[in-house]
């Protein structure tokens, strides 16, 4: 199965709302609510920041929000800070077997 | 606070088998509420799920992968380790481990990870 499809970058000013898209097919996720986003700094492990589609784990930014049409899920940072210039990855749940998973192939977000 | 810890070789010769363990510490491994999984990153490239395991011992891999890989699980040791068989310099990556919530497919927490070189 091909990775989850996201934009290689996205870039915003201080302030502003990004949104990163991370397409899948009907058998992922449209199918299913097992959608999580990953913020990843280099030489660091990646941090949950989104699970089940639009739920933040505790000590996460509000900030940082999730929600799905169809296919596509997103996630938007808003009132973006230099902080949140990071790599981000999608999960879904694959729905081919009991617990595969499979990733986006990951956003750069630039502060401008 | 519960924490994982990955350690093996940092260095594996082509065609050989690439091992690596995970110590989890601060709770135990044997509960029905996760499974424990192993993800890389390739230099320069995205997160890739590798498979992950029960404390019971099932286990389920990335299609991919599946033929070389082999997950198990160490109850007495609090320990899940990765055995990826026939490497080549494409298997070069940063190892994580990390803990997977059964219910809802997400990885809650995540070792520092291990970088892995394939070399001769």
């Amino acid at each position: 199965q091909s990775a989850l499809t996201q934009p290689a970058s996205v870039s915003g000013s201080p302030g502003q709302s990004i949104t990163i898209s991370c397409t899948g097919t009907s058998g992922d996720i449209g199918a299913y609510i097992f959608v999580s986003w990953y913020q990843h700094y280099p030489g660091k492990p990646p941090k949950l920041v989104i699970h089940e589609v639009n739920k933040r784990p505790s000590g996460v930014s509000d900030r940082f929000s999730g929600s799905k049409s169809g296919n596509t899920a997103s996630l938007t940072i808003s009132g973006l800070q230099a902080e949140d210039e990071a790599d981000y990855y999608c999960c879904s749940y694959t729905g081919s077997a009991t617990f595969d998973v499979i990733f986006g192939g990951g956003t750069k977000v630039t502060v401008l | 606070q519960l924490q994982l810890q990955e350690s093996g070789p940092g260095l594996v010769r082509p065609s050989e088998t690439l091992s690596l363990t995970c110590t989890v510490s601060g709770d135990s491994i044997s509960s029905s509420d996760y499974l424990w999984g192993w993800i890389r990153q390739s230099p320069g490239k995205g997160l890739e799920w590798i498979g992950s395991i029960h404390y019971r011992g099932s286990a389920y891999y990335n299609p991919s992968l599946k033929s070389r890989v082999t997950l198990s699980v160490d109850t007495s040791k609090n320990q899940f380790s990765l055995r990826l068989t026939s490497v080549t310099a494409a298997d070069t990556s940063m190892y994580y481990c990390a803990r997977l919530v059964r219910a809802y497919r997400f990885f809650d927490l995540w070792g520092r990870g291990s970088l892995v070189t394939v070399s001769s």
